[in-house]
């Protein structure tokens, strides 16, 4: 059965602090994973990965795929309490998304 | 361009009801897709509609059905409502018209409490 599973599940850090969350999967047609953030109610797209090694970066959020360890990671720097939010990593496998249950990160003043 | 539009926004309805939720897709996207979002199980698919077709669907028994209107609209439909079926219910479209998936773009959510 296809699943994808994030870490941790939730985090708490202060403002300022460089954080990394976690994406792990084992899926049957890999053919790309997606991180979203979630904040009130819409998921809103981050970053999208088909290929091993190469970074993603968006401002202060980058993300990576490691296709052979099967997982990427997406990493905030210099955080700032607009980071909280729920994160998201979904991987498409046959032209569905399968979710992972996020990473609800809270950013303390 | 307005975004992913669902109604209603908010709905409670008791234990062996049927509901209908109604989502608009931004203008000119006509692929729409429907997940169920919970606390315990977060975002789980439910099924994508392209063109007025199904193309794909989850694990989820018959009770849950839908479908697509020729201005890309759709509908979800409930019926014989459990406890279970408490959750927020979002709908997100994408412009790709091919099996590609990219950025879907998601609606406000609909709120379904089963009482």
């Amino acid at each position: 059965e296809d699943k994808v599973v994030q870490s941790p599940l939730s985090l708490v850090v202060h403002e300022g602090d460089t954080v990394t969350l976690n994406c792990s999967y084992e899926v049957t047609n890999f053919r790309s994973l997606l991180w979203y953030k979630q904040e009130k109610k819409a998921p809103t797209f981050l970053f999208m990965l088909t290929s091993s090694g190469i970074e993603k970066k968006s401002g202060r959020l980058s993300s990576i795929l490691d296709k052979k360890e099967l997982f990427s990671i997406l990493n905030i720097t210099a955080t700032q309490t607009g980071d909280s939010a729920i994160y998201l990593c979904a991987v498409d496998s046959n032209y569905q998304l399968i979710w992972g249950a996020g990473t609800k990160l809270i950013i303390k003043p | 361009k307005a975004g992913v539009t669902q109604t209603p926004r908010y709905l409670i309805k008791t234990r062996g009801q049927q509901v209908t939720l109604s989502c608009s897709p931004i203008s000119g996207h006509r692929s729409v897709s429907w997940y169920q979002q919970t606390p315990g199980q977060g975002l789980q698919f439910l099924f994508e509609y392209f063109s007025e077709t199904q193309r794909n669907k989850g694990n989820f028994p018959g009770r849950f059905s839908g479908r697509q209107f020729s201005n890309s609209r759709s509908e979800m439909n409930v019926s014989t409502l459990e406890l279970g079926d408490s959750a927020l219910y979002l709908c997100a479209s994408s412009p790709l018209p091919d099996r590609v998936i990219n950025e879907q773009y998601f609606g406000p959510g609909t709120r379904l409490t089963v009482t």
